[in-house]
């Protein structure tokens, strides 16, 4: 049984960097063709994606974010760094981590979210 | 980076069927079958209900269907239930510097 978790600071000040963690458990970030994701939703609004880690350690990001925004892993602690720097009050919203598939066996891209987490709000405001 | 193109809203009655569309380019929706669709309950998470265009997962109800035609995608609900009252998403891998794309997200009203 897959299982994500998101964990951080409620609250950021403008200008801050945030920090989340997303803790899994069910399957490993090693095994080929598995990503985590992170996204975003502001309030009242719309999923955003943010960035992407895959198993083989390459990563990709929001264009638009992509200067402000690092993901790492832990394989040995089944965890996913998001790191936002720069925080600002349109940062605001529920953030969820979500597995990935990207490939199957055979090689063919999939690309859809199957797991997600219950999502973490956080809120950037002086 | 411009979001898929859903209607805002969408209603219907139940036991009627509505269809949500979804609106890409031939960069990410017209070149890949690799549409998938969330619903998303207030306050909730979003939870898969179709993939790869027209799949779907176990566990969800035949009565959720997904189809795509050139540039859109397309999700239908047959036989609406009060539980099925949600906001919708489309999302798309895009490839190249967009890479993946969701939609700006459809509220679905159950009369």
């Amino acid at each position: 049984q897959i299982t994500l978790k998101e964990s951080g600071p409620a609250l950021v000040k403008p200008t801050q960097t945030l920090t989340l963690t997303c803790s899994f458990s069910g399957f490993s970030l090693t095994s080929t063709g598995v990503g985590v994701a992170w996204i975003r939703q502001p309030p009242g609004k719309a999923l955003e994606w943010l960035g992407f880690i895959y198993w083989d350690d390459e990563r990709r990001f929001r264009p638009s974010l992509k200067s402000r925004l690092t993901i790492t892993k832990d394989t040995s602690k089944n965890q996913v760094v998001l790191t936002m720097t720069n925080m600002d009050p349109v940062d605001t919203g529920t953030y969820y981590c979500a597995h990935s598939v990207i490939y199957d066996s055979d090689l063919h891209y999939k690309y859809y979210f199957d797991y997600w987490g219950q999502g973490t709000l956080v809120t950037v405001s002086s | 980076q411009s979001a898929l193109t859903q209607p805002a809203s969408v209603s219907g009655s139940p036991g009627q069927s509505i269809t949500i569309s979804c609106t890409g380019t031939s960069s990410d929706v017209g070149s890949y079958n690799l549409v998938s669709w969330y619903q998303q309950h207030p306050g909730k998470a979003p939870k898969l209900i179709i993939y790869e265009n027209t799949e779907r997962p176990s566990g969800v109800s035949n009565r959720f269907s997904g189809s795509k035609s050139g540039n859109t995608a397309s999700l239908t609900i047959s036989g609406l239930q009060a539980e099925d009252e949600a906001d919708y998403y489309c999302y798309s891998f895009a490839g190249g510097f967009t890479h993946v794309i969701f939609g700006g997200g459809t509220k679905l009203t159950v009369l």
